[in-house]
C-alpha cells in the first residue's frame, strides 16, 4: 500500500461546479497534513494546512478524519484558474521537517 | 521578498560531469530542502537542513551532497552525474508554526543527463 494515496483523476468540471478530492495515508502517527497545488511544470505551492478541526479558506474546506486516516478538499464554485494538480502531502512520524507526496489529483475546470 | 530562488533553471551535462545547483531563500527560514520529482513518483527528499550549519539525508541521499552555506543558501552538489539523475529539482524553505513546517518552494531546476 503506498504511503499517501489520491485518485489520480483526471476531474473535469464545469466552471462553477462543487468539486472534492479525498487522499488516504497509511501512517496513523503522521502529525501535519497538506495540500498543495501544482500547475504544469512549475513549483509546488502551498494550498492550505489541514488542522484537525477542519479549515477553510475561501473557496476551499480542508477536512482532516484521523480515525480513518484520510483527508479530503473541497472547492466550491470552480474557476478555470483552479485547474491544476492537487497535492496531498502528510508528514513522517517522528519528523515534522520529512514530508510524504501523494501522485496528486488532476482538476481541469471548463468554460 | 523573491522568496526562494533557484539557479540554473535548465542544464544538460554529460554522464560523469560534476555541477552544483544553487538555492537562496529571502524569508529568514530555518530550515531548507532539496527535492527531485520525476514521472509517476512523488517528490522525493535528498537532503534537508534542519538549521544553519546542519544536515540529514532524506530518501534519496546516494549521489548527491550538499552544503548549507549560511542562513540563506543551501546548494546540492552531483559530484559524478548519472542519466538516472535526470529529474526536476526543487529547492523549498520552511517556517514553522508550533510543531507544522509549511515548506514554500523555488522554481526548480530541469537537469538532463546525457
Amino acid at each position: 500500500r503506498k504511503e499517501v494515496e489520491q485518485d489520480p483523476g483526471p476531474f473535469n468540471v464545469p466552471e462553477g461546479a462543487t468539486v472534492a478530492f479525498n487522499c488516504t495515508y497509511s501512517n496513523s502517527a503522521s502529525q501535519s497534513f497538506f495540500w498543495y497545488r501544482q500547475d504544469c511544470r512549475k513549483e509546488p505551492k502551498l494550498l492550505m494546512s489541514v488542522y484537525s478541526s477542519g479549515n477553510e479558506d475561501g473557496r476551499f474546506t480542508a477536512q482532516l478524519n484521523r480515525a480513518s486516516q484520510y483527508i479530503s478538499l473541497l472547492i466550491r464554485d470552480s474557476k478555470l484558474s483552479d485547474s491544476a494538480t492537487y497535492l496531498c502531502v502528510v508528514t513522517r512520524a517522528g519528523n515534522n521537517r520529512k514530508l510524504i507526496w501523494g501522485l496528486g489529483t488532476s482538476l481541469a475546470v471548463n468554460p | 521578498n523573491a522568496g526562494v530562488t533557484q539557479n540554473p533553471k535548465f542544464q544538460v551535462l554529460k554522464t560523469g560531469q560534476s555541477m552544483t545547483l544553487q538555492c537562496a531563500q529571502d524569508m529568514n527560514h530555518n530550515s531548507m530542502y532539496w527535492y527531485r520529482q520525476d514521472p509517476g513518483m512523488g517528490l522525493r527528499l535528498i537532503y534537508y537542513s534542519a538549521s544553519e550549519g546542519t544536515t540529514d539525508k532524506g530518501e534519496v541521499p546516494n549521489g548527491y551532497n550538499v552544503s548549507r552555506l549560511n542562513k540563506r543558501e543551501f546548494s546540492l552538489r552531483l559530484e559524478s552525474a548519472a542519466p538516472s539523475q535526470t529529474s526536476v529539482y526543487f529547492c523549498a524553505s520552511s517556517e514553522n508554526r508550533g510543531e507544522i513546517y509549511e515548506q514554500y518552494f523555488g522554481p526548480g531546476t530541469r537537469l538532463t543527463v546525457t
